[in-house]
Parts: C-alpha cells; sequence; structure tokens
C-alpha cells in the first residue's frame, strides 16, 4: 500500500535554531515529491517540488532532499521565524495519475 | 488570475441539514479532490474525480456527494447521513506535476 510517514508529529524550536522534518514514502514510482506548508485554517502552499532523480532543492530558506534508494525526504528550515509556524506536510504522486498521497504533517512552532 | 478558488470560507448549518461546499477552478485541471482535515490531523481524501461526469469514493466517502458535471466544478454534498461533519474542507486539483489548493471551507454545524 502506498504510504507517506512523517516525523516528528510536531516540534518546538525557539525563533532563529535550524530545525529538520523527516519523510518516510513506499509510493513506487513516483513522479515528484512536494513540501507544502499550511498554515492554520488555511489551503496548503507549495514550498519544493522534486522528481525522483532530483537530490536537493531550495526555496529561500527551505531546502528539501530526496534520497530514492532509502526512500526518504527531508525538509530543513534555517534560521526559523515566528511566521514558519505551520503545519508542513510530504506529499507523494505516484506515476499512474490518481490519488494524491499525503502525509500526515509535522506541526511546527517557533517560540520568541 | 489562475486558481482554485473555494466558497464560503466558513459555513455554519443546522444538525440534519444537508450543505454543499463550492469548489470551482479555471486552471483546466482534469483532476479534482476532496479532503476534510480535523484538527491536529493530516488530509483525508472523500472523493476525487479524474475526469467529467466521473468520480471515485475514497477513504472517507460515507455521508458525503459529489457531482462533476463541469470541468471547472466539483461541489461536495455534506449530507445528514455524516455524524460528524464540523471540520475544515479543502479542495484541490491537479494537473501535470503539481496540485493546487482552495483556501478551504470551515463548515461547523450546531
Amino acid at each position: 500500500k502506498n504510504q507517506v510517514e512523517q516525523s516528528p508529529q510536531s516540534l518546538i524550536i525557539l525563533e532563529g535554531k535550524n530545525c529538520t522534518l523527516q519523510c518516510n514514502y513506499t509510493v513506487s514510482p513516483f513522479s515528484n515529491l512536494r513540501w507544502y506548508k499550511q498554515d492554520t485554517g488555511r489551503g496548503p502552499v507549495s514550498l519544493t517540488i522534486m522528481t525522483f532523480s532530483e537530490n536537493t532543492k531550495s526555496n529561500g530558506r527551505y531546502t528539501a532532499t530526496l534520497d530514492a534508494d532509502t526512500k526518504q525526504s527531508s525538509l530543513h528550515i534555517t534560521a526559523s521565524q515566528l511566521s514558519d509556524s505551520a503545519s508542513y506536510i510530504c506529499v507523494v504522486t505516484p506515476n499512474r495519475d490518481d490519488k494524491i498521497i499525503f502525509g500526515k504533517g509535522t506541526r511546527l512552532h517557533i517560540l520568541p | 488570475d489562475g486558481g482554485i478558488t473555494q466558497s464560503p470560507k466558513y459555513l455554519f448549518r443546522k444538525e440534519g441539514q444537508n450543505v454543499t461546499l463550492s469548489c470551482e477552478q479555471n486552471l483546466n485541471h482534469d483532476a479534482m479532490y476532496w479532503y476534510r482535515q480535523d484538527p491536529g490531523q493530516g488530509l483525508r481524501l472523500i472523493y476525487y474525480s479524474q475526469i467529467v461526469n466521473d468520480f471515485q469514493k475514497g477513504d472517507i466517502a460515507e455521508g458525503y456527494s459529489v457531482s462533476r458535471e463541469k470541468k471547472e466544478s466539483f461541489p461536495l454534498t455534506v449530507t445528514s447521513a455524516q455524524k460528524n461533519p464540523t471540520a475544515f474542507y479543502l479542495c484541490a486539483s491537479k494537473g501535470g506535476s503539481e496540485a493546487f489548493f482552495g483556501q478551504g471551507t470551515r463548515l461547523t454545524v450546531v
């Protein structure tokens, strides 16, 4: 069964610190893997998108990595800001154009 | 401006009433999806449609119904059979390699 597992479930860090969120998946083969940021009560917004052949993709202070051999992805946030407080969702699209596979997300809280 | 629009943003209904949530996209996407999100929980798939006049049940379809008469529109009806309808509902569409999300509708049943 195609699955996406994220860890930790929640994370609290101080403003200015770095953090790394994990995503393990069993979806294979897949078209792409994306990380989304979802603010409370809002729709998810895309941060990064990677195909299976890409290892890393950056978007400002966000850097995503992908290891297709171990089926793991990570999202690294540098110099965290209060506005980074949100849920971060890992999403995998199988090669077949049907369901989108979502992780349950990591809730990140940035403390001042 | 291309995008996906959900309306209304907030919706209140009395218990036992059916209610329909709107989702419209002008991205020319074939695939559209409805998800439910409860506080502190991940997104759960209710229904999805890959093409006009066709749709499939997701993981939690009981108590919900959809239609896909036009490519641009994928309305979701929350029926009185849905035992716990209060939640945040997200609509998405997919074309090519990326999914786009609406801003969500928060439904509260009193």
